[in-house]
Formats: structure tokens, C-alpha cells, sequence
């Protein structure tokens, strides 16, 4: 079966530090890749996406990149964190359009 | 833009029947339309998904209008644990074979026992 994970699942980072968050998928090969970003009693956001290694998509332009270095790892970036970046952050795959996304558990960004 | 528009919340008995409504005017021709919901601090759970024709699974039901501007989530007898906030998404195609899941703010549903 297949599993995503996310790591950290909570992180607090002062402002204008760097981040990396990391997603990485087992079970399946060549998966589309997904970030999503959620703010305190919001729906989701998508940030970027992927449909293979260094394919990115930008949905949103702002103050963070991502990057697919390997088939099943999806990383979230940014030089320098400000206080709008704090959420919920949330990495999905799915295997083609027509079929579901599945979620990891997040990870809980705080900028103070 | 895609919009789907939901009530902020419903209430419901356990083991009764919960309709969840879901305006989406704008939607496009090849937009899917989509249900997830979520629990407090876990990423959203898939439901059900559909683009014209009404779709059943083990979970729940989808009805879609006939007009695709509007549709219905159908929990056939609700349990305490489907309380939750129910998105309704409409999925428009990105770039090659994927799909960018567009979130309302979603109804968060009250089980009670």
C-alpha cells in the first residue's frame, strides 16, 4: 500500500530564517505531487505541484519554492520565513486527474 | 474563479441521514467535483468524487444536479465519527494529468448521539 510522510510535524522558526519541509511517498512510482498551505480556519490552499522530477508548478507566487529532486520527494523552501508564512502545511499525491488525492498529516508552522 | 459555496455548519442524529449541500456556479465544463473532510490537525480524508452522473461508494453518496451547479454529499446514517468539516472542491486540470483541488471554506458537521 501506499504511504506519504511528512516531516516536521510542528516547527517554530523566528522570522527571516530559512525552511525546508519535506514529503516523500512509498509504494507507487512517478506519483503528481502536491503542497498545499492552510490557514487557522481556512480551507486549503495550493501552493505547487509536481508531475515528475524538477517539474514544478507555482500557483501561488510568493515567498517560498519547491523542488522534486527525486520521483517521491517533494520539498516546500524559503531563503527567508516571514510572519504570513505561519499555517498548516499539508503535501498530497495522486496518481492521475480523475483520482483522489491522499494527504500526509501536515506540519504546523509557527514564525514568531 | 472556481467557488464552491457550503453552509458553516449542520447538525445531525446519530444514525440519521445527513444532506450536505454545495453551490458551485462557476464551475467548468471539465471540472470534477470533489469531497474531502478533516479532522482537527490531520490532513483531509477523500470521500467521494464525481462529474456528472451521481456516484456511490462505501463512505457516502454524490448527487449532482443536472446542471452541475450545484451538489449534494449524502451520509446514508451518520456516526459519531463522521463529525468533521466537509469540503466540497471543485478539481480543475492543471498542467498534463493532474488536477488543482480548489478548497471552499467547507461545513463543519455535529454529530450527536
Amino acid at each position: 500500500s501506499q504511504t506519504i510522510h511528512q516531516w516536521p510535524a510542528t516547527l517554530v522558526q523566528p522570522v527571516g530564517s530559512p525552511l525546508s519541509l519535506e514529503c516523500t511517498v512509498e509504494g507507487t512510482s512517478n506519483p503528481n505531487l502536491y503542497w498545499y498551505r492552510q490557514a487557522a480556519g481556512r480551507g486549503l490552499q495550493l501552493l505547487f505541484y509536481s508531475v515528475g522530477i524538477g517539474q514544478i508548478s507555482s500557483e501561488v507566487p510568493q515567498n517560498l519554492s519547491a523542488s522534486r529532486p527525486q520521483d517521491r520527494q517533494f520539498i516546500l523552501s524559503s531563503k527567508k520565513l516571514l510572519l504570513s508564512d505561519s499555517g498548516f502545511y499539508l503535501c498530497a499525491w495522486s496518481r492521475q486527474r480523475d483520482q483522489p488525492q491522499h494527504f500526509g498529516d501536515g506540519t504546523r508552522l509557527s514564525i514568531l | 474563479d472556481a467557488k464552491t459555496t457550503q453552509p458553516n455548519s449542520m447538525e445531525s442524529n446519530e444514525e440519521e441521514p445527513v444532506h450536505l449541500p454545495c453551490n458551485h456556479s462557476t464551475i467548468s465544463g471539465t471540472d470534477y467535483i470533489h469531497w474531502y473532510r478533516q479532522l482537527p490537525s490531520q490532513g483531509p480524508e477523500y470521500v467521494i468524487h464525481g462529474l456528472t452522473s451521481n456516484v456511490n461508494n462505501r463512505m457516502a453518496s454524490l448527487a449532482i444536479a443536472e446542471d452541475r451547479k450545484s451538489s449534494t454529499l449524502i451520509l446514508h446514517r451518520a456516526t459519531l465519527r463522521d463529525a468533521a468539516v466537509y469540503y466540497c472542491i471543485l478539481a480543475r486540470a492543471g498542467v498534463k494529468n493532474t488536477d488543482k483541488l480548489i478548497f471552499g471554506t467547507g461545513t463543519r458537521l455535529q454529530v450527536f448521539p
